[in-house]
């Protein structure tokens, strides 16, 4: 059974990084055919998607975040993160990682990382 | 990016009901298009995908249907446990984009 498990610091301060974890068990991320995908939602809205990497190393982002966002990937780790520069308050929510499969959906998804952007 | 605009917005309705909530995408995208359920604290569960595909182990008094640029989801006979946010997301193209959600209360 695949799991996701987050981690990461809850708490960022304006202008810094937010940096987040997302550790793949029970699957390999270095297998094609996922997306590993980040996904956020501000409190009480809806859910943004931010971006994913593929097993190749080709990642897409979502442009309202692309000049500040990085996704990566340790596979002998069996990890993807997500690096998010520069943040402001308009950052803060819960951020999620998922597996994604192309034209499927998100099928498997972390326990959610609330970050909240304070100084 | 591709707009998706659900409703209605908020539904309130009792166990043993059938509710229908609609997507609209603001572009036609096939039939990619998956709905999630979430509850409260917890993340979204992937419950149809290609627009009417049950996903293993979901109850089929779920069912979805549409193409194009209109999509529903229909629960029929609620339990108290589909009481829950609905999201739509389309797949169609990059970004992909979510619904605003229906959110199904008990009445």
């Amino acid at each position: 059974q695949v799991q996701l498990k987050q981690s990461g610091p809850g708490l960022v301060k304006p202008s810094q990084t937010l940096s987040l974890t997302c550790t793949v068990s029970g699957d390999s991320i270095s297998r094609g055919g996922y997306y590993w995908t980040w996904i956020r939602q501000h409190p009480e809205k809806g859910l943004e998607w931010i971006g994913y990497i593929y097993y190749s190393g080709t990642t897409y982002y979502n442009p309202s975040l692309r000049s500040r966002l990085s996704i990566s990937t340790d596979a002998s780790k069996k990890q993807f993160s997500l690096r998010l520069d520069s943040v402001t308050a308009a950052d803060t929510a819960v951020y999620y990682c998922a597996r994604g499969v192309d034209l499927f959906g998100m099928d498997v998804w972390g326990q959610g990382s609330t970050v909240t952007v304070s100084s | 990016d591709i707009q998706l605009t659900q409703s209605p917005s908020f539904l309130s309705a009792s166990v043993g009901d059938s509710v229908t909530i609609t997507c609209r995408a603001s572009q036609g995208i096939s039939s990619s298009l998956a709905w999630y359920q979430q509850k409260p604290g917890k993340a979204p569960k992937l419950l149809i995908y290609a627009a009417s595909t049950l996903r293993s182990g979901v109850p089929s008094r779920f069912s979805g249907s549409g193409s194009g640029t209109g999509f529903t989801l229909t629960i029929n006979s609620l339990q108290p446990e589909d009481f829950a946010t609905y999201f739509c997301q389309q797949l169609n193209s990059y970004p992909l984009t979510f619904g605003g959600g229906t959110k199904v209360e008990i009445k």
